[in-house]
């Protein structure tokens, strides 16, 4: 069965103390994995796409890695405003025609000054 | 700049009631999801449509229908509103299937109350 789960579920960092989110997926036939930035009652926004084991993407304070097991969104020396839900997703060629996305829970980081 | 709208943010029905939720995106896309969004169990796929006039079920398409008679538009339909259906609705669209590796791009959603 195709399978996405992220770790922590919750992580609570000082401002500037670096980390990483955990993305661990078990699917047949990965055609891509995304990473999206929810904030309370508000719709997931994009941040990276990631297709084939090695890759890797940056934007600002933020990498997202993708190996062929897992993928880690590493948060350096995060802000107050980095503080938000992020959600892990994969389309993989055996869910729904390789469409939709499966989704993981979701992990809530808390940053404090 | 890619945008999807729906039409209410928060919305408070009563049982039995039939609800509309709708979705508008302007960029044209192909493919239109409607996710419901729970504490503890994340998002879940109730239906999504390839294109115009075309629907496909998710995972908990029980309860729903859905209507695709414009390209841009895609609405999602309570039968007969129940208390369990008390969620956070979040639409999203995509550009056609054959380019595989496209992102989703979610509206703001709506919440609904089931009294």
């Amino acid at each position: 069965e195709d399978q996405v789960t992220q770790s922590p579920e919750a992580l609570r960092l000082q401002e500037g103390e670096s980390s990483s989110l955990n993305c661990s997926y078990t699917v047949s036939g990965l055609r891509g994995l995304f990473w999206y930035r929810q904030d309370p009652g508000k719709g997931p926004e994009f941040l990276f796409t990631l297709y084939s084991a090695g890759e890797e993407k940056e934007k600002e304070r933020l990498k997202a890695t993708l190996t062929k097991k897992e993928s880690f969104l590493h948060i350096t020396a995060p802000k107050p405003e980095d503080s938000a839900t992020y959600l892990c997703a994969v389309q993989a060629e055996g869910y729904q025609a390789g469409t939709a996305l499966i989704f993981g829970k979701g992990t809530t980081l808390s940053v404090s000054s | 700049d890619v945008k999807v709208t729906q039409s209410s943010r928060y919305l408070v029905k009563r049982t039995g009631e039939k609800v509309f939720l709708e979705c508008v995106q302007d960029m044209d896309h192909e493919n239109m999801f409607w996710y419901r969004q729970d504490p503890g169990l994340g998002l879940r796929l109730i239906y999504f449509s390839y294109d115009v006039k075309m629907k496909e079920k998710g995972d908990i398409p029980e309860g729903y229908s859905v209507s695709r008679e414009k390209k841009e538009r895609f609405s999602l339909i309570l039968e007969s509103a129940s208390t369990n259906q008390t969620s956070m609705y979040l639409c999203a669209s995509r550009p056609d299937r054959r380019f595989t590796y496209n992102e989703q791009f979610f509206g703001p959603g709506t919440r609904l109350t089931v009294l």
